[in-house]
C-alpha cells in the first residue's frame, strides 16, 4: 500500500533552471510532508502541511518553495539551486499530522543538479 | 546533533538465520517508534511500530524490542528470507513532533 505518487522520478537541472516536483496521495489523508534524503545522511523533514496549511518549515533555504493546493497534492518548486541539493526528495502522507502514526511515503525524485 | 542512530550501515545474515537490527537515540521524550524498509528505487514502507508503554511487539517474522532504560530499539527477522535483502530505518517521535530517522543499516540476506 503506498498511495502516494511522485513525478518525475528522476531530474536534472542547471543552476539557473526553474523546476516543480509533484506529489499526489490518494489515501484520503490530511497531512503532508516533503523530506530530503541526501546520502550516507538520515531523512531530514523539509515541509510539513496539515489540512492544506503549512505547520513546519525546518530552516529551508527560500530557493526550495512549496505549494499544497488541496489535502491530495503537495508541490516542490526549485529554482536557482545549488549542486549541493542534488538528493532524493521524498513526499510522504498521514492521516493526521504530526502525531505519532506511520507515514506512507512515495517512490522519490532523484535530483541532480549541475 | 543525530538524536537517533544506526550505528551498523550493513548487516550480512545467511538465509534462514537471524537478523538483528540496531538503533539507538538520545531523547528521553520519544514515545513512538517505526521500522520502515526501503528497497532501491522504491519509497520507505513502513514494516513495524511500538509504542513506549510496550516493551516488544510481534508482527510475524518481525519482532521490535525496545529498551527504554538504554535508549536502545531492535528489529529482529527470524526466519530472515531473500526477500528482506534492503536498508532498514528506525524512525523516533514524540506526540507533536517531527520524525527523526536514523541513516539505515543495509541488510543482505544470503541464499
Amino acid at each position: 500500500e503506498t498511495g502516494v505518487t511522485q513525478t518525475p522520478r528522476h531530474l536534472v537541472m542547471g543552476m539557473t533552471n526553474k523546476k516543480s516536483l509533484k506529489c499526489e496521495q490518494h489515501l484520503g489523508h490530511n497531512a503532508m510532508y516533503w523530506y530530503k534524503q541526501s546520502a550516507k545522511k538520515p531523512l531530514e523533514l523539509m515541509f510539513v502541511y496539515n489540512f492544506k496549511e503549512q505547520t513546519e518549515n525546518n530552516s529551508v533555504p527560500s530557493r526550495f518553495s512549496p505549494e499544497c493546493p488541496n489535502s491530495s497534492h503537495l508541490f516542490l518548486h526549485l529554482h536557482t539551486l545549488q549542486p549541493e541539493d542534488s538528493a532524493l526528495y521524498l513526499c510522504a502522507s498521514s492521516q493526521h499530522g504530526p502525531i505519532n502514526e506511520k507515514l506512507f511515503f512515495g517512490s522519490g525524485t532523484q535530483l541532480s543538479v549541475l | 546533533d543525530q538524536q537517533v542512530k544506526q550505528n551498523s550501515p550493513s548487516l550480512s545474515v545467511q538465509e534462514g538465520r537471524i537478523s538483528i537490527l540496531n538503533c539507538d537515540y538520545t531523547n528521553s521524550m520519544f514515545d513512538y517508534f517505526l521500522w520502515y524498509k526501503k528497497y532501491p528505487a522504491e519509497g520507505p514502507t513502513f514494516l513495524i511500530s511500538i509504542s513506549s508503554i510496550k516493551d516488544k511487539n510481534e508482527d510475524g517474522r518481525f519482532t521490535v524490542f525496545l529498551n527504554k532504560s538504554a535508549k536502545h530499539l531492535s528489529l529482529h527477522i527470524v526466519p530472515s528470507q531473500p526477500g528482506d535483502s534492503a536498508v532498514y530505518f528506525c524512525a523516533a517521535s514524540f506526540t507533536g513532533n517531527q520524525f527523526y530517522f536514523g541513516t539505515g543499516t543495509s541488510l543482505t540476506v544470503i541464499p
